[in-house]
């Protein structure tokens, strides 16, 4: 009930493409939360999410408060090499923050 | 830049060895958060400290310990090292209890 479930675990996509992944649980969170990860560095926090159906952009990224509370979308449009990292969802619970495992977004050449 | 450090980038030890990752948090930020991340396990809480007083406890091992000092950098200490804790040690601070947490560019420990 605690974990934070992503899909796909991985994705393989042309440059240019835009890119779906999503986060889900079996309960209720009340904040929703994306980092990206570039390889050796440490999680960037890309857009945070306080409202169920709240939608959120930055830039090319745009971020989904699920009605249910219970998932959370993001989407990036017109993907550049730039956008490959690991990408995690994250939330409240407990008086910490838990993290899913992440969707690795490789760009093929 | 997120504005928060970590010392040392890399740090390579044997096992049964003790060893102490700092962290400065960003200026202001009063909380400090610490996470392991390995291979299969992802990002995994271990402790945060607000204001030099411990907040919440995650899965710390017992051979783990950390401290906030009053200048409100950090230390985290590993003791009795084993192979299994080779990882990604992430340091992060937040202006208070809030969410939304800043990452510092990691230490990665490697035990041999």
């Amino acid at each position: 009930g605690q974990q934070l479930n992503q899909s796909p675990q991985s994705m393989f996509i042309q440059e240019g493409e835009d890119v779906s992944m999503n986060c889900t649980s079996s309960s209720i969170f009340n904040t929703w939360l994306w980092y990206k990860q570039d390889p050796g560095e440490g999680p960037v926090l890309l857009i945070a999410l306080y409202k169920a159906g709240e939608l959120t952009s930055n830039g090319r990224l745009t971020a989904q408060f699920g009605i249910t509370r219970k998932d959370s979308f993001l989407n990036i449009s017109a993907s550049i090499p730039s956008d490959v990292g690991i990408y995690f969802c994250a939330g409240p619970r407990d008086d910490k923050i838990i993290f899913g495992k992440g969707t690795r977004l490789h760009i093929l050449p | 830049d997120s504005g928060v450090t970590q010392t040392p980038k890399h740090l390579i030890t044997a096992t049964g060895q003790r060893v102490t990752l700092r962290c400065s948090p960003r200026s202001g930020d009063l909380s400090v958060y610490w996470y392991q991340q390995s291979l299969d396990q992802g990002l995994q809480f271990l402790i945060q400290y607000y204001n030099g007083e411990e907040r919440a406890k995650g899965n710390i091992l017992e051979r783990f310990s950390a401290q906030q000092f009053p200048d409100l950098h950090s230390e985290l200490n590993l003791s009795s090292l084993e192979l299994g804790d080779s990882a990604l040690y992430f340091c992060a601070s937040s202006v208070e209890d809030d969410n939304e947490q800043f990452f510092g560019p990691g230490t990665r420990l490697t035990v041999l």
